[in-house]
C-alpha cells in the first residue's frame, strides 16, 4: 500500500513563509490533497493539485510536485497564527485517500 | 461544497457496549468513507460505504466490528460494536465531492469516542 512521510513539526515566525514537505510512494496517485486540522476541529480541505501538474498557487498558498521524485510541498506565504494547526498529506490513488502522519505547524507572533 | 453533519459530536461509552455513529450529508453523494483517527495519530480508512451493497472495508477492519449502513445517498452509520478502550478515536465519516474533474473529499466534523 501507499506509505506517506511528512515530518512531524515546524516552527515559523508569523510573516515567514512556512514549507511543509510530503514524500509518499505509490506513483499512481492522480490527485494529491492537503488537509488542515485546527485543535478539535475536523479536517479542511485547503488544496489539490492534479499529477500531471507541477505547481498550483492559491491565495497565500503554493503547491509543488516533483512526480520523479515523490514529493509534494505545501508553502504558506505571509504565515499568520491562525496558520496554526496541523497539515496532512493526502495522495489519492483511487478515489480513497492515504493520510501522511500530519506536519504541526506552530507560528509564533 | 457538501455540507455533512455527524451524530453524536462525542460520547462517553462503557467497555462492551455498542455505538451507532450517523452521518448526514445535505446534498447526493456517490462516495462516502469513513474514517478512524486515533489520540495524537493520523487518519486511518476504515471502509468504503456503498449505496445498496455491503461496504468495502480496508485491511484489518472487519464488518462484525464496524458495521456500516447505507440506505440513501445522503446517509450512512457506522456501529462500533463491543466497544474497548482502543476503540477510543475520533471517527470521521467524509463524502467525495465528484463536482467537474475533481474528487474533492470533504470531512464531517467527527464523533470524539472515549470507551472506559
Amino acid at each position: 500500500g501507499e506509505d506517506v512521510e511528512q515530518s512531524l513539526f515546524l516552527s515559523v515566525r508569523e510573516g515567514d513563509s512556512s514549507v511543509i514537505n510530503c514524500t509518499y510512494t505509490d506513483s499512481s496517485s492522480t490527485y494529491l490533497y492537503w488537509y488542515k486540522q485546527e485543535p478539535g476541529a475536523g479536517l479542511q480541505l485547503l488544496t489539490y493539485i492534479f499529477s500531471n501538474m507541477d505547481m498550483k498557487q492559491d491565495q497565500r498558498l503554493t503547491v509543488l510536485l516533483n512526480k520523479k521524485d515523490k514529493h509534494l510541498s505545501l508553502r504558506i506565504a505571509d504565515t499568520q497564527t491562525g496558520d496554526s494547526a496541523i497539515y496532512f498529506c493526502a495522495p489519492a490513488g483511487g478515489r480513497a485517500l492515504t493520510f501522511g502522519s500530519g506536519t504541526r505547524l506552530q507560528v509564533q507572533p | 461544497s457538501a455540507v455533512i453533519s455527524q451524530k453524536p459530536s462525542r460520547d462517553i461509552c462503557q467497555r462492551g457496549t455498542s455505538l451507532t455513529i450517523q452521518c448526514q450529508v445535505d446534498s447526493q453523494v456517490t462516495m462516502m468513507f469513513w474514517y478512524r483517527q486515533q489520540p495524537g495519530q493520523s487518519l486511518t480508512l476504515i471502509a468504503t460505504a456503498n449505496q445498496g451493497s455491503e461496504a468495502t472495508y480496508e485491511s484489518g477492519f472487519v464488518i462484525d466490528k464496524f458495521p456500516i449502513s447505507r440506505p440513501n445517498l445522503t446517509f450512512s452509520t457506522l456501529t462500533v460494536s463491543n466497544m474497548s478502550p482502543e476503540d477510543s478515536s475520533i471517527y470521521l465519516c467524509s463524502v467525495e465531492g465528484g463536482f467537474g474533474l475533481s474528487y474533492e473529499q470533504y470531512f464531517g466534523p467527527g464523533t470524539r469516542l472515549t470507551v472506559t
